[in-house]
């Protein structure tokens, strides 16, 4: 079964507008951190923001906020203000702490491009 | 933020060769390193979990005498693709974990790109 499941293969975004990337997320667990990464075309993945299971309230970045849902299992980023920059792949990921050690999974990642 | 790099960026080589793949990070020590391979418009796929001074972790399907890993010090981790074949060509990017109170996150090095003919 899938960890983590990103249903947008692709969004657009007109430039300075505000998006919201979905990502749920499958786990037993109650200890596991979910992150978010950019991979521009250069094939670089860039941290943006971290999501701990335990922490109540939600985790911000600049542009980048993180709509944590503990209940529904959903870790949606949202970038407010788009930028033209912003045209990349984003990955959804997450850390699961269990009695085997530590997984970190990704998802299969959504296409933003960002329209001037 | 935190940089890790990655040498060689890219790599060409005959089938049969074995190719060597640094993972640094320059700011921080890691104890836990993380390898993937990422195939053209796919996500990353965990290969192994490198922990210094002990052997890595590997994911199941991957085979651990074909990708050899060692963590030799808590800045660097390198990966020995043996006998590389043409089915082994593959972007790989390696990670270092960095844990600041509990605040934790992973750090990528920017990709080895290698085509085995």
């Amino acid at each position: 079964a899938q960890k983590i499941t990103q249903t947008q293969p692709g969004m657009f975004v007109q430039e300075k507008e505000a998006v919201t990337l979905d990502c749920t997320y499958d786990t037993s667990d109650q200890s596991y951190g979910l992150f978010w990464y950019k991979q521009p075309s250069s094939g670089e993945m860039i941290f943006l923001i971290y999501q701990g299971s335990y922490d109540e309230q939600n985790a911000t970045e600049g542009r980048y906020s993180l709509n944590f849902q503990k209940a529904r299992k959903s870790a949606n980023l949202v970038i407010s203000a788009s930028q033209l920059g912003d045209s990349a792949m984003y990955f959804c990921a997450m850390r699961e702490d269990n009695n085997y050690g530590q997984n970190f999974v990704f998802g299969p990642g959504t296409r933003l491009s960002v329209l001037p | 933020g935190a940089v890790v790099s990655q040498h060689p960026s890219w790599v060409i080589c005959k089938s049969g060769t074995s190719v060597k793949i640094e993972c640094r990070s320059l700011d921080f020590q890691a104890t836990t390193m993380f390898w993937y391979r990422q195939f053209p418009k796919q996500s990353l796929m965990l290969m192994a979990t490198s922990n210094e001074g002990s052997k890595a972790t590997y994911e199941q399907g991957v085979e651990k005498d074909k990708f050899l890993i060692n963590h030799a010090s808590l800045t660097l981790s390198t990966l020995t693709v043996t006998s590389a074949h043409p089915e082994d060509s593959s972007f790989y990017i390696c990670s270092a974990r960095r844990d600041i109170g509990i605040q934790e996150t992973q750090y990528f090095g920017p990709g080895t790109r290698l085509l085995v003919l």
